[in-house]
């Protein structure tokens, strides 16, 4: 089966860091992605772990362990515009395959 | 920066109407796919197509869906007898194929439906 698992809901403070996990399980694994989505908007691709290890992108970074089924977000200096919801999603082995979202995670941003 | 397009933003339609849902993908990528996000829920893949034909299909995707890529720059979704619960947001993507980082699949902005 196919599952991937990420709280519902966070909180953070703006200027803060908050880090948001998953764990997945799927039957076959060629890339785990992080995506953020606006109310009414498309997902936004931010990052992609195919190996273990820490991708950095500016404000946010994402780790992987594949072994462990388990990735993070963590997002540094947060801004009022970063309140969204962050999908966490795995792909298949082929070039074509499908994505599988979990069912993401609202972050709301306080001053 | 290149990206994916899609007509109409929002669509609405009387129950066992057929609706067409157009997408451009970005124009050097290969694979290319339908995804739809009912309000409040997950996103969910539906379908994927590569070389003229599909590749991969959930088990959402059923006869009254079909896919098409009429030319060198359209995609398109078809669904040929609407229902209620086919109200959704609609999502084209597509990606280049390559190993690593350009495996990443880019979304469109979405076609929101809504079936009467």
């Amino acid at each position: 089966g196919q599952n991937i698992d990420q709280p519902t809901e966070m909180t953070a403070t703006e200027g803060a860091i908050v880090q948001i996990n998953c764990t997945y399980q799927t039957s076959g694994f060629n890339g785990l992605f992080w995506y953020q989505q606006h109310a009414g908007e498309a997902p936004t691709f931010l990052s992609y772990n195919v190996l273990d290890g820490l991708e950095e992108k500016g404000r946010f970074s994402s780790f992987l362990s594949r072994s462990k089924g388990y990735s993070y977000l963590l997002l540094k200096e947060l801004q009022m515009k970063d309140s969204a919801s962050y999908l966490c999603a795995v792909k298949g082995y082929s070039s074509a395959s499908k994505i599988i979202f979990g069912s993401g995670t609202r972050l709301s941003i306080r001053p | 920066e290149p990206e994916v397009t899609q007509t109409p933003s929002h669509q609405v339609t009387q129950m066992g109407q057929e609706v067409i849902l157009r997408c451009v993908p970005i124009s050097n990528h290969l694979y290319f796919y339908w995804y739809r996000q009912i309000l409040g829920q997950k996103v969910e893949f539906l379908v994927s197509f590569y070389n003229n034909e599909i590749s991969e299909k959930s088990e959402i995707f059923d006869d009254q869906f079909s896919v098409e890529r009429p030319d060198g720059s359209n995609f398109t979704l078809k669904i040929r007898s609407t229902k209620l619960e086919d109200s959704a947001m609609y999502f084209c993507a597509s990606s280049d194929g390559l190993a690593g980082r350009q495996e990443t699949q880019y979304f469109g902005p979405g076609t929101r439906l809504l079936v009467l």
